[in-house]
């Protein structure tokens, strides 16, 4: 079964440290790796997106990398501000299967000023 | 582009009453996604369209879940009769095939 897990299910820094958000699969014939971001209430904003054939995607102090051989995607987040608060979802869209995402359960991240 | 619209953004309904879910996807998209978010479960993918056609229904839980896309610019998602266990936000979502998906907002459904 293609599943997806996210480690630690919540995580709680101070303002200013750089941090790491852990996400595995179980196959590695994967299309890509999209992480999201879930504030309380609302909808997924998408943050990367990485391909199959990449090792990392950076947007501002976000930086994504992916290791297909280890079923591993990291999410690393510079600087963490309080505004970086949020839950932080990772998915996995598998080669061979259907074309939808299959999420992890999620990190709630909170920053605290 | 405004991005994927869900309507409603709440509702609350009674049990055994129908629920119309609505989803306009960003326009170019192929793939259209209805997932559902529980606290027990988390992001569930319902079923997904490619084209406007069904292509794997095998997460509706039961077969008061129905869903239709009529044409490449609107979806439904019905529920018929509802029950309190169906309680969940509803996420529609597109694509273009093997890029990035976009969410819409969310239609947080209340069964009483």
């Amino acid at each position: 079964k293609q599943e997806v897990t996210q480690i630690p299910a919540a995580l709680s820094v101070p303002e200013g440290e750089n941090l790491v958000l852990n996400c595995s699969f179980t196959d590695s014939a994967i299309y890509n790796l999209q992480w999201f971001r879930q504030d309380p209430g609302k909808g997924l904003t998408s943050l990367l997106l990485i391909q199959s054939s990449q090792r990392e995607q950076t947007s501002g102090r976000l930086n994504a990398s992916l290791d297909k051989s280890s079923g591993r995607s990291t999410l690393y987040i510079a600087a963490s501000q309080p505004g970086d608060s949020a839950t932080y979802l990772c998915a996995v869209r598998f080669s061979g299967s259907a074309r939808q995402l299959t999420f992890g359960s999620g990190t709630q991240l909170t920053v605290l000023p | 582009d405004a991005g994927v619209i869900q309507s409603p953004r709440h509702e609350v309904t009674e049990m055994g009453q129908e629920v119309t879910l609505r989803c306009k996807p960003i326009s170019g998209h192929d793939y259209l996604f209805w997932y559902r978010q529980t606290m027990m479960r988390g992001l569930e993918l319902l079923i997904y369209f490619n084209n406007n056609v069904p292509i794997d229904d095998s997460g509706m839980p039961e077969d008061r879940f129905s869903a239709k896309m009529p044409n490449a610019s609107f979806s439904t998602l019905k529920i018929q009769p509802s029950e309190p266990r169906d309680s969940a936000v509803y996420f529609c979502a597109s694509s273009p095939l093997f890029t990035e998906a976009f969410f819409g907002q969310g239609t947080r459904l209340t069964v009483v």
